[in-house]
């Protein structure tokens, strides 16, 4: 089984409309959780982290369910410009201490006119 | 700043060939970091380092070599390339300290293939 586990897409999404998808992982101890996006044949970026009461960022809300072992991502209005790979990204320890990071392969959105 | 570069951007080498990937970074990173990124598969941690003189095995080492004699560079060898060793390879840094979000700063890659 996967460590960290996503639904590939494609999600087509009309311009303006809403798209959510989730994430789930393995490891019940994972402490951080992150979305990056990826461009197509581009480097990945820090999109935001998830924090454990949700978080928003502009039109991009994240959550997380520990207890389900999932995190989500809610994009709203979406734009042409949201057309990306959404990289899921979990590490086993918290803040205070360093640990490797689990990329999960990605969902693909594409956000068509 | 230029971040993150890697050369070369693309590589095509027979099996058997070494090669070296340079990575550099301008950002006064402590850690560095070697990935591989397969198509339907996350990227998998190759190698990586905590700071100069400093490395360190992570997922799927076998088939690479890393070095870390400065703080700015993390290059990644290549011996005796396989089929298998085709894939696009990210060199990213991060300045981690406790309770940081410990971002990650990725280079552009390096995609490699080998026949």
């Amino acid at each position: 089984r996967k460590e960290v586990e996503q639904d590939p897409g494609p999600f087509n999404v009309p311009e303006g409309a809403t798209v959510a998808f989730n994430c789930t992982y393995s490891n019940s101890a994972s402490q951080s959780f992150f979305w990056y996006r990826q461009d197509c044949r581009k480097e990945p970026k820090l999109l935001m982290s998830v924090y454990s009461s949700g978080n928003e960022d502009g039109r991009f809300t994240a959550q997380l369910n520990r207890a389900s072992q999932y995190i989500s991502l809610l994009i709203r209005d979406s734009k042409l410009s949201d057309s990306a790979t959404y990289l899921c990204v979990v590490k086993g320890e918290s803040t205070d201490s360093w640990g490797k990071l689990q990329f999960g392969a990605g969902t693909q959105v594409v956000v068509t006119p | 700043n230029a971040g993150v570069t890697q050369t070369p951007k693309f590589r095509i080498l027979k099996i058997g060939q070494s090669m070296t990937l340079q990575c550099t970074q301008d950002m006064n990173h402590n850690y560095m970091y070697w990935y591989r990124q397969d198509p339907g598969m996350g990227l998998k941690l190759i190698y990586y380092s905590v700071g100069a003189g400093i490395t360190d095995k992570g997922e799927v080492p076998n088939g690479y070599n890393v070095s870390r004699s400065t703080t700015e560079d993390f290059p990644l060898r290549l011996e005796l390339a396989a089929p298998s060793q085709t894939s696009v390879y990210f060199c990213a840094s991060s300045y981690w300290l406790p309770r940081s979000t410990d971002t990650q700063y990725f280079g552009p890659g390096t995609r490699l293939t080998v026949l």
